[in-house]
């Protein structure tokens, strides 16, 4: 079956850097990638679609400026989380798009 | 905007039983309803799906049914096992998109 990873898949950041986290479509291409924001113990909220070679598409209330998405290739989509602070602390989780939406493992940010 | 509600929150059966999850959405341009199965700290995997244009599908001991009029739709678990255990949510595309708006979970503990 189709395989997405996500890398890193914990890290730790100080309040006011930026930290990358990186979204591959191992064995397909992916037009399409989502980013989703997860809560413990919560529902999965959409944050934004991830369009190869276009614009991100954001969700109401999504900073695009705080969450910049760039998909610059069939395989890798990035969600960088600029000037993070502790309130951005969560589990990010990408899906790409291959007939169905495919779960990468997720990403937990911590920023201190 | 679109919402998703889901129930029960937690649901506790005996192995054997069976579960049922119900999930009621708003908007009326839905056209895909899909079921992910996640087990703590791991990715959510899609279990079964169902388009507009069909009421029932059945997997083995895994069914949804949709009901469009009153924009219900139901994931039902026959005999169940405890490594059924785990968060379900359900989910409706936005429109006829790739989008999904995801429900607010449902909790299953299976207790052999």
């Amino acid at each position: 079956g189709a395989v997405v990873s996500q890398h890193p898949s914990w890290v730790i950041c100080k309040s006011g850097t930026s930290v990358k986290i990186e979204c591959r479509s191992l064995d397909f291409q992916a037009t399409t990638m989502f980013w989703y924001r997860q809560f413990p113990k919560q529902s999965l909220m959409l944050m934004a679609t991830s369009n190869e070679g276009s614009k991100a598409t954001y969700e109401q209330g999504v900073e695009k400026d705080k969450f910049l998405i760039n998909h610059a290739s069939l395989t890798l989509s990035t969600l960088t989380v600029t000037s993070a602070h502790p309130e951005d602390s969560s589990f990010y989780i990408c899906s790409a798009m291959e007939n169905e939406q495919y779960f990468g493992p997720g990403t937990r940010l911590t920023v201190t | 905007g679109e919402n998703v509600e889901q129930h029960p929150s937690t649901l506790s059966v005996q192995e054997g039983d069976s579960a049922v999850i119900k999930c009621t959405y708003s908007d009326s341009a839905s056209n895909y309803f899909p079921w992910y199965k996640q087990e703590l700290g791991k990715r959510p995997q899609l279990i079964i799906d169902i388009r507009s244009n069909v009421g029932e599908k059945k997997d083995q001991r895994i069914a949804v049914t949709l009901n469009k009029t009153a924009k219900h739709f139901s994931l039902h678990i026959t005999e169940t096992q405890p490594e059924d255990s785990a968060v379900y949510f359900c989910a409706a595309s936005i429109g006829n998109t790739d989008k999904l708006i995801f429900g607010t979970g449902t909790r299953l503990q299976v207790f052999p």
